[in-house]
């Protein structure tokens, strides 16, 4: 099954470019990165996901490396608001050949004034 | 508006009671699933459905059990067998999207069960 190695915590300044970074170098050719955030006792949002090329919508952008081993979220403009916890998952098959998200701690980024 | 909806947002139980989640959605979507929280951790798989009258274990099953009636209904029963019950639960549900695999999944707004 696919892993992924997120940073535990990330700061960035509001107005700025939030990159977060996502490492899943042993992601298979047909499983798709999502991404997705849970502000304090929420429950998680879905924000983005891609296969190999990039992606982008009104929230943030999806950066795929070319060989498939890591990808970037990026908000392009953070807000106090975009302080969260982010997760990158990709579908892992369970034994029966569906596709269940394995969530792991994620990031926390605080964007601060 | 479409969506999840999880009740009641915040349960009490006594030690040695079964209490069971609710979780309903208006998505149409096939699969349901119930997640685990605990502070300061990921989210860890209970149960899943993909479709109706048909669940399957996630990685920490044990003291748990669902049902799926219905496909907008997938109530989890925490039993008295569950020794740490304390917890955030989320239930989240996704359409299938066939031999691709499922779409994004929709979460609801969490139901935190505490132990009196």
């Amino acid at each position: 099954d696919a892993k992924t190695t997120q940073p535990t915590s990330m700061d960035c300044a509001e107005g700025r470019a939030a990159n977060l970074p996502c490492n899943h170098s042993t992601i298979s050719g047909n499983e798709y990165v999502y991404w997705y955030r849970q502000i304090h006792s929420q429950g998680p949002q879905y924000i983005i996901h891609g296969l190999k090329n990039n992606e982008t919508n009104e929230m943030a952008s999806l950066i795929i490396t070319e060989d498939r081993k890591s990808s970037t979220l990026i908000l392009p403009h953070a807000t106090l608001r975009d302080t969260a916890v982010y997760y990158c998952i990709v579908r892992v098959a369970d034994t029966g050949g569906s596709y269940i998200p394995t969530f792991g701690r994620g990031t926390s980024l605080i964007v601060h004034p | 508006d479409g969506g999840i909806t999880q009740s009641p947002k915040y349960l009490f139980r006594k030690e040695g009671q079964n209490v069971t989640l609710s979780c309903e959605q208006n998505l149409n979507h096939d699969a349901m699933y119930w997640y685990r929280q605990d502070p300061g951790q990921g989210l860890r798989l209970i149960y899943y459905s993909q479709i109706v009258n048909d669940f399957q274990k996630g990685d920490i099953a044990e003291g748990y059990s669902v049902s799926r009636e219905k496909k907008e209904s997938f109530p989890l029963t925490v039993t008295s067998a569950q020794k740490n019950p304390t917890a955030f639960y989320l239930c989240a549900s996704s359409p299938f999207a066939g031999t691709g695999g499922i779409g994004p999944q929709h979460f609801g707004d969490g139901t935190r069960l505490s132990i009196l």
